[in-house]
């Protein structure tokens, strides 16, 4: 039972901002929504993650919604290093769950 | 650096045959996890261990098993490895309850698995 839908993929234009949606209206009210990345033949990295306000970081900024059940990944500048999957995942920040990772957005970035 | 180790980057086994992967951890972290992944498939989550000699089935466990003896240390194993256990595995640690706010998962390089 996936928690989050992602489209599969995904092209943004060298430079450009790009902006990666997820769905996950089922998400509780302790959930956290993460998003990782991965870039080819190495393992996934932590980019950002919040709860209800829009969180921003050196790497990317994170949009909620208010309701909570979608947001946006955004990548304000993307370069050719971007291109990777990137996988939005919902959990508790503490407790000892699995971390279930879907299939992801595969963005790739166009000279 | 925080660092996930795993031990192997590229494995050659035949099938029938016990396999080990072995992965570390020098965060501390009390929880990890083993995922597997193929084309099209994603990161699909095989176990995960939240303390010393605890373990939980993920979603695909069958075929497969757990080692935690030493917090640092999380091991699946393959009893008889099978063709279509050839994959990329991957292991990753994380933070518990007891621990701050940021609880990201931090993940090994994946070890290549192929099963002939």
């Amino acid at each position: 039972d996936a928690k989050t839908t992602q489209p599969p993929s995904m092209d943004c234009a060298e430079g450009r901002a790009a902006n990666l949606p997820c769905n996950h209206s089922t998400i509780s009210g302790n959930e956290y929504v993460y998003w990782y990345r991965q870039i080819h033949s190495q393992g996934p990295q932590y980019i950002i993650h919040g709860l209800k306000n829009n969180e921003t970081n050196e790497m990317a900024s994170l949009i909620i919604t208010e309701d909570r059940k979608s947001s946006t990944l955004i990548l304000p500048h993307a370069t050719l290093r971007d291109t990777a999957v990137y996988y939005c995942i919902v959990c508790h920040s503490f407790g000892n769950e699995k971390l279930t990772f879907g299939t992801g957005t595969r963005l790739t970035i166009i000279p | 650096d925080v660092k996930v180790t795993q031990s192997s980057r590229y494995l050659v086994k035949r099938t029938g045959e016990k396999v080990f992967l072995e992965c570390v951890q020098d965060m501390d972290h009390e929880n990890m996890f083993w995922y597997r992944q193929d084309p099209g498939l994603g990161l699909r989550l095989i176990y995960f261990s939240y303390d010393v000699k605890m373990k939980e089935k993920g979603d695909i466990p069958e075929g497969y098993s757990v080692s935690r003896e030493k917090k640092e240390r999380f091991s699946l194993i393959l009893e008889s490895a099978s063709t279509n256990q050839t994959s990329m595995y991957l292991c990753a640690s994380s933070s518990g309850v007891r621990a701050a706010m940021n609880t990201e998962a931090f993940f090994g390089q994946g070890t290549r698995l192929t099963v002939v």
